[in-house]
């Protein structure tokens, strides 16, 4: 069965430095999504992207953050300058459709940041 | 805005008994709502979803929910509970159309643990 690949599945740095998280989505799947989960809370939305650009981003995706279809398999996001409040666990998502909000995800990345 | 409230963060039962999540959602468009899944070291899956279709709802591995709009719930239940079902249960919702499709807003999650 396709299923939505996650690498690393942790990864710890130092505050300050920059971590990119990556993702294989379900092949013949159009739309991308990242999520995350701090630990305790409530799994978050961070961005959906499709078409080669951000269709919609939340208030957390500010410029620290970015993400990036670079060969038309990989789905990436990038964490520019790590804070401990980026630890968490980050999870890609991807879907045929736009609006069956149907989402496979991905296993997570747990990011730790020290 | 959307928002969705899982009451009960650990719900408990026998293996055989009736298993019930209780979900409550606000939206102030018709929502679309979905319950997922996350067993340990995976992934969400997604269990079934409501689209304005059929109210009762019927998913993978014996589960259903029923979508009461007057009381803005979303509950999920399962008649006879397996060892199998022992995992994280997320409920969500979403607003059709526009470009907020695969923006979901998820519950806090209720972690089911099935006793012998």
């Amino acid at each position: 069965e396709p299923e939505v690949t996650q690498t690393p599945s942790h990864q710890v740095t130092q505050m300050g430095q920059e971590v990119i998280l990556r993702c294989v989505p379900i092949s013949n799947h159009l739309y991308f999504y990242w999520y995350r989960q701090i630990l305790g809370q409530k799994v978050e939305f961070l961005v959906s992207f499709y078409n080669n650009e951000i269709s919609e981003k939340s208030e957390i995706f500010d410029d620290q953050f970015s993400v990036e279809r670079p060969d038309g398999s990989n789905f990436t996001l990038k964490i520019r300058s790590t804070k401990l409040e980026d630890s968490a666990m980050y999870f890609c998502a991807s879907s045929e459709q736009a609006y069956t909000g149907e989402l496979f995800f991905g296993e997570g990345s747990r990011l730790t940041v020290l | 805005a959307q928002s969705v409230t899982q009451l009960g963060s650990h719900v408990s039962v026998s293996e055989g008994a009736l298993v019930l999540l209780r979900c409550n959602y606000s939206s102030s468009v018709p929502p679309y709502l979905f319950w997922y899944v996350q067993y340990p070291n995976q992934g969400l899956q997604l269990l079934l979803k409501y689209t304005s279709a059929a109210t009762l709802v019927k998913g993978i591995n014996g589960f259903e929910a029923e979508f009461k709009k007057s009381e803005t719930s979303f509950h999920l239940t399962k008649p006879s509970a397996h060892m199998s079902d022992a995992a994280e249960y997320f409920c969500a919702v979403t607003s059709p159309g526009g470009t907020s499709y695969g923006k979901l807003t998820f519950g806090q999650g209720t972690i089911l643990t099935v006793h012998p």
